[in-house]
């Protein structure tokens, strides 16, 4: 069974750009999960969707960050515009539903110059 | 405010012996615990979970044990091996496998030593 898949691997962005990055969870799994790993620390929930719909945003930065997971399959996650804090390893992560064990992509490694 | 806390940063232990990871947390929602291992450049594998409704948990070499009073779960990983040197998160949810989200704590870097 194929994993999450999550792409870029690694982006190198300048402060003020704007950057999007992907995620298509596996087959099958109704949840999906974006969290940001700042270093030194754990991951953080930035959004969390149901099939399509949004269950829980309450800690995604809403004035730069968005997402969308259109068609309930895949994910796009965007920044605009980028700061430097925003440095950090993007994680996706999907489960059957919402009482199931989370399983994690290799997550995309933002730098912002 | 960090709800759930990992306080060793890293743990150094020797090869054939016990590996014990802790960790507390401080919101008395959470009703399940899981514990993530993280290698490298990867992202985090699902170890080992229980349930607030259990205080053991064993999976072959991995065993978690849940103290509800005192707020603290620990891993216990009998006997060590090279192969289980990496980063363990210890993770906690208000819902079975996780239905609000995880909340992480900081990790702690095991090191097997041979």
């Amino acid at each position: 069974e194929a994993g999450v898949a999550q792409s870029p691997r690694y982006k190198i962005i300048e402060k003020r750009q704007s950057v999007a990055f992907w995620c298509n969870p596996i087959s099958g799994h109704a949840t999906l999960y974006w969290y940001q790993q700042i270093l030194g620390q754990g991951p953080k929930l930035l959004i969390q969707f149901q099939n399509n719909g949004v269950v829980d945003d309450s800690q995604l930065p809403k004035d730069r960050f968005s997402a969308e997971r259109l068609k309930g399959v895949d994910s796009t996650l965007k920044i605009q515009p980028a700061k430097l804090e925003d440095s950090a390893v993007y994680l996706c992560a999907s489960s059957l539903g919402l009482v199931d064990t989370q399983y994690f992509g290799p997550g995309t490694r933002l730098t912002v110059l | 405010d960090q709800q759930v806390k990992q306080n060793s940063p890293s743990l150094s232990v020797q090869e054939g012996r016990i590996s014990i990871l802790n960790c507390d947390y401080t919101n008395s929602m959470f009703d399940y615990f899981l514990w993530y291992k993280k290698y490298p450049a990867e992202g985090p594998t699902f170890l080992i979970s229980i349930s607030s409704i259990k205080d053991k948990n064993e999976d072959g070499r991995f065993t978690v044990f849940l103290n509800k009073s005192a707020k603290h779960l620990s891993l216990h990983i009998v006997p060590s091996q090279p192969g289980d040197s990496a980063v363990y998160f210890c993770a906690a949810s208000r819902g079975a496998g996780g239905a609000d989200g995880l909340t992480f704590g900081k990790g702690t870097h095991l090191i097997i030593q041979p």
